[in-house]
């Protein structure tokens, strides 16, 4: 089966800008994630979709990101403005239903802000 | 917040050589998880191990669980080259609604 996949692999933007990425998870799996990884640490949840809804974003900050997964399929998460902070790796997963493990991980988009 | 703490950080070793990396954690979990990371890609799953199991085996990795300690640790034998990544637990807390929580993780170099 395909994988996760994620665009762009690599992002590089000024702080202030904008950026988006994209996620289309494993075909059939209703359950999608976002992390963000800092260098040096492990992933941290953002956010969870089981199909088109939310089931947490208590983490995600929301008055500069956002995320959405219109169709149920594949989602974009946004920042706006970028701050320096937000330099990381942004990884998505997905898994077949909500509390399903494991989780399946694309490549992720590595952004740096300048 | 990170529930798992992974040590060490680092591990380097010689090929052939074991390879061992613990992990603790502090709130009740369901279950326990293994990822691998290798250097630009995403993480891989590895192993499970349920909050009643104590030991689980996969090829060359083995994994304990003591609850009662909140620990884990990763074994790996005969180690590869291909083995060099970074190596994650993942806890699933009892009352966190099956949201993972990821230590820092362990960074394996196996030399040849």
């Amino acid at each position: 089966e395909a994988g996760v996949a994620q665009s762009p692999r690599y992002k590089i933007i000024e702080k202030r800008q904008s950026v988006a990425f994209w996620c289309n998870p494993i075909s059939g799996h209703a359950t999608l994630y976002w992390y963000q990884q800092i260098l040096g640490q492990g992933p941290k949840l953002l956010i969870q979709f089981q199909n088109n809804g939310v089931v947490d974003d208590s983490q995600l900050p929301k008055d500069r990101f956002s995320a959405e997964r219109l169709k149920g399929v594949d989602s974009t998460l946004k920042i706006q403005p970028a701050k320096l902070e937000d330099s990381a790796v942004y990884l998505c997963a997905s898994s077949l239903e909500w509390g399903d493990q494991p989780q399946h991980f694309g490549d992720g988009t590595r952004l740096s802000i300048l | 917040s990170q529930q798992g703490e992974e040590d060490p950080q680092a591990l380097s070793i010689q090929e052939g050589e074991n390879a061992t990396m613990n992990c603790s954690y502090k709130t009740s979990i369901n279950n326990l998880q293994w990822y691998r990371q290798n250097s630009g890609r995403g993480l891989v799953h590895l192993i499970l191990i349920r909050s009643n199991e104590r030991e689980k085996h996969s090829g060359r990795l083995r994994v304990t669980l003591d609850t009662s300690k909140k620990s884990s640790s990763l074994l790996i034998t005969a180690s590869r080259a291909a083995d060099t990544a970074s190596y994650f637990c993942a806890t699933d807390a009892s009352s966190n609604d099956y949201k993972l929580s990821f230590g820092a993780g362990t960074t394996v170099t196996v030399r040849a």
